[in-house]
């Protein structure tokens, strides 16, 4: 199987600063990884996806970063808005997809 | 284009009664699968199905079973509640199996008592 932590559970920052949300997975053979966003009564949201064969992928503020070294990947949002307040989890594929147990992101205005 | 809607949104049983729920993927999206969210938890995947078949199945024991269906939308049910099945069901859609995004619906929330 696959164990997916997360660092941190909860991350408060203030609004305008940059975000940064890490994750660890234990299986290296592990070639695919998503990080998703779930607000309150809701299903995760899409945030951004990344391959093995990568180690960095932008979007729209956001970055993922992917060491496979040390099996870590790390989500960074630049200019942290109130809205991105949520629990951002890691999910790592394997013969199904394996979730984190989440970061609760806190912005203060 | 409408994303994966998944119905009731919420439901409140009693222990021992049975409940289905039910999913309809994004359309074009073949594959479907199911997810349980405790409170404080991060989703734990129950099944998969591709192409009306049973692609994966996780840690769960027999009370748990699904189906799809030639339109691709799916049904969960669970049988004999306990009040430990309280929690969010999530149903995910994607285009195939394997590396491919998961997008989910917005749940359904189970309440056993």
């Amino acid at each position: 199987g696959e164990s997916v932590g997360l660092h941190l559970p909860t991350l408060s920052v203030q609004e305008g600063d940059n975000s940064i949300i890490n994750c660890a997975y234990s299986n290296s053979a592990s070639d695919y990884f998503i990080w998703y966003k779930q607000e309150s009564g809701k299903g995760p949201q899409f945030i951004i996806d990344i391959r093995s064969n990568m180690d960095k992928r932008q979007g729209q503020r956001v970055t993922v970063l992917l060491n496979k070294t040390v099996k870590h990947l790390s989500l960074q949002i630049a200019a942290t808005q109130p809205g991105d307040s949520a629990v951002y989890f890691c999910a790592v594929s394997g013969n199904q997809f394996y979730f984190g147990t989440g970061t609760s992101l806190t912005v203060i205005p | 284009d409408a994303g994966v809607t998944q119905s009731p949104t919420h439901l409140i049983k009693t222990r021992g009664q049975q409940v289905t729920l039910r999913c309809s993927p994004i359309s074009g999206h073949k594959s479907v699968s199911w997810y349980q969210q405790v409170l404080g938890q991060g989703p734990q995947f129950i099944f998969q199905y591709y192409e009306k078949e049973e692609r994966g199945r996780g840690n769960f024991p027999d009370r748990f079973s699904a189906r799809q269906f030639p339109n691709y939308s799916s049904e969960l049910n669970v049988n004999a509640l306990l009040l430990g099945d309280s929690a969010l069901y999530l149903c995910a859609s994607s285009l195939k199996t394997g590396n491919s995004p998961l997008h989910f619906g917005n749940g359904t929330r189970l309440t056993v008592t």
